[in-house]
């Protein structure tokens, strides 16, 4: 069975610092990638995802997410971080075959940005 | 707003009693999934319901239970409640069963559980 790691569980940053939240899967095969954000009291909203073709996946508000298959890792990015991005992020995959469609999530990344 | 909706969005009740926890999926949307979210555990998968039948099945324990009626809503069952159970149960739901749709969900505001 696929399992998904989120290795950083809290991050502080400052308005306008870079992001980067790490995610690695673990699964032999094809997969489909994931990233959602859960905004405080909200329900889960999907940034972006990646089916195939190009690696470098971009969602909606700047973010963006490249797939490298060689590292199972689909690493979410973000620029510039805004005080509204306070959120927590969750990674996510699923195994495209005709037996269901779940998502198996990471543990999520609680993203608190300093204004 | 996402377009799935969930009943009720807050629901606190004793040890050992019964409740079930109600999901609108998408209009057009033939899947609907059950999610727990919890301190503890995460977000993990419990089951998928594919235009009325079963097609998944995640960690969901026995006391569980979830069906999938005609007109496409789902309820999620939980009985002999324990205090473990207290979570967040969020429904999901996606226009296939599979790869139709591409696979994306699309989650209501959950139901949070409370059990004392």
């Amino acid at each position: 069975a696929q399992s998904v790691s989120q290795h950083n569980h809290h991050v502080i940053l400052s308005e306008a610092a870079s992001l980067e939240l790490g995610c690695n899967y673990s699964y032999g095969g094809t997969v489909n990638l994931f990233w959602y954000v859960q905004y405080p009291g909200q329900h889960l909203q999907l940034l972006l995802k990646y089916f195939s073709g190009d690696p470098l996946v971009k969602g909606i508000k700047g973010f963006e997410a490249e797939f490298i298959k060689s590292k199972f890792s689909f690493n979410l990015r973000k620029p510039s971080v805004q005080w509204s991005d306070t959120a927590e992020y969750f990674c996510a995959v699923n195994v495209p075959n005709n037996a269901g469609n779940m998502l198996t999530f990471g543990g999520g990344t609680r993203l608190m940005v300093k204004p | 707003d996402s377009g799935v909706t969930q009943t009720p969005k807050h629901l606190i009740t004793a040890t050992g009693q019964r409740v079930t926890l109600r999901c609108s999926p998408r209009s057009g949307d033939l899947s609907v999934y059950w999610y727990q979210q919890s301190l503890d555990q995460g977000l993990q998968f419990l089951i998928q319901y594919y235009n009325g039948e079963e097609r998944a099945k995640g960690n969901i324990l026995e006391r569980f239970s979830a069906q999938q009626f005609p007109d496409l809503h789902s309820e999620l069952n939980l009985s002999s409640l324990e205090l473990g159970d207290s979570a967040l149960y969020f429904c999901a739901s996606s226009v296939g069963g599979g790869l139709a749709g591409g696979g994306e969900q699309f989650f209501g505001p959950g139901t949070r559980l409370t059990v004392l």
